[in-house]
């Protein structure tokens, strides 16, 4: 299975700061059909995961301007450009190249300072 | 909307079944792949299960043989059921539409397994 590591494991920001998420494959997550199966999940606190970003930089349907993704290969990023209250939680990447093995990374917390 | 809504879960004993449900709304759930994942108390999502909308289906080797994944689409309704469960089975139990991008996710079952 691919691996899937992130860092930092927590993050501590100061309201208005922006924050900035690593996540590393084992393997590349390019497919054969030209797409990167990287995705970027927020766990808000007592809640289930929400879909954030879709295929490394596609912000998903009202998620807000401020989350971006960039990355190729094995090497991705997400970016919170100024973090608010609301975006408390746990951050996870996952792929989905090798369907139907989903892996997630060990998420990352965001804490407000 | 798209709503899904997880049932089913309790405290089970190690050896115990238990078949999870999860129940869908808001969309044509005949035409989508589904898949359930878990995440156990603290821990981080581990994939466990899916199936296509042909109704093939698909299993991490960690639950291979114990569980089997199902769907009604007459009842628009997921299922899991869980055989020969194990205390490392316990978990938040999600089920979440689509294979590759788990677009969006039910809120979850919690399945205890202690003696």
């Amino acid at each position: 299975d691919i691996v899937m590591t992130q860092t930092p494991l927590s993050l501590s920001v100061t309201p208005g700061q922006p924050a900035s998420i690593s996540c590393k494959s084992s393997q590349s997550l390019l497919h054969s059909d030209g797409k990167t199966y990287l995705y970027w999940y927020l766990q808000k606190p007592g809640q289930s995961p929400q879909l954030l970003i879709f295929e490394v930089s596609n912000r998903f349907s009202g998620v807000p301007d401020r989350f971006s993704g960039s990355g190729s290969g094995t090497d991705f990023t997400l970016k919170i450009s100024r973090v608010e209250a609301e975006d408390v939680g746990v951050y996870y990447c996952m792929q989905s190249i090798q369907l139907p093995r989903l892996t997630f990374g060990g998420g990352t917390k965001v804490e407000i300072k | 909307e798209v709503q899904l809504l997880e049932s089913g879960g309790g405290l089970v004993q190690p050896g115990g079944s238990l078949r999870l449900s999860c129940a869908a709304s808001g969309f044509t759930f005949s035409s989508y792949a589904m898949s359930w994942v878990r995440q156990a108390p603290g821990k981080g999502l581990e994939w466990v299960s899916g199936i296509n909308s042909g109704g093939s289906t698909y299993y991490a080797d960690s639950v291979k043989g114990r569980f089997t994944i199902s769907r009604d689409n007459s009842k628009n309704t997921l299922y899991l059921q869980m055989n020969t469960l194990r205390a490392e089975d316990t978990a938040l139990f999600y089920c979440a539409r689509n294979l590759r991008r788990l677009d969006y996710w039910g809120q979850g079952t919690l399945v205890t397994v202690s003696s």
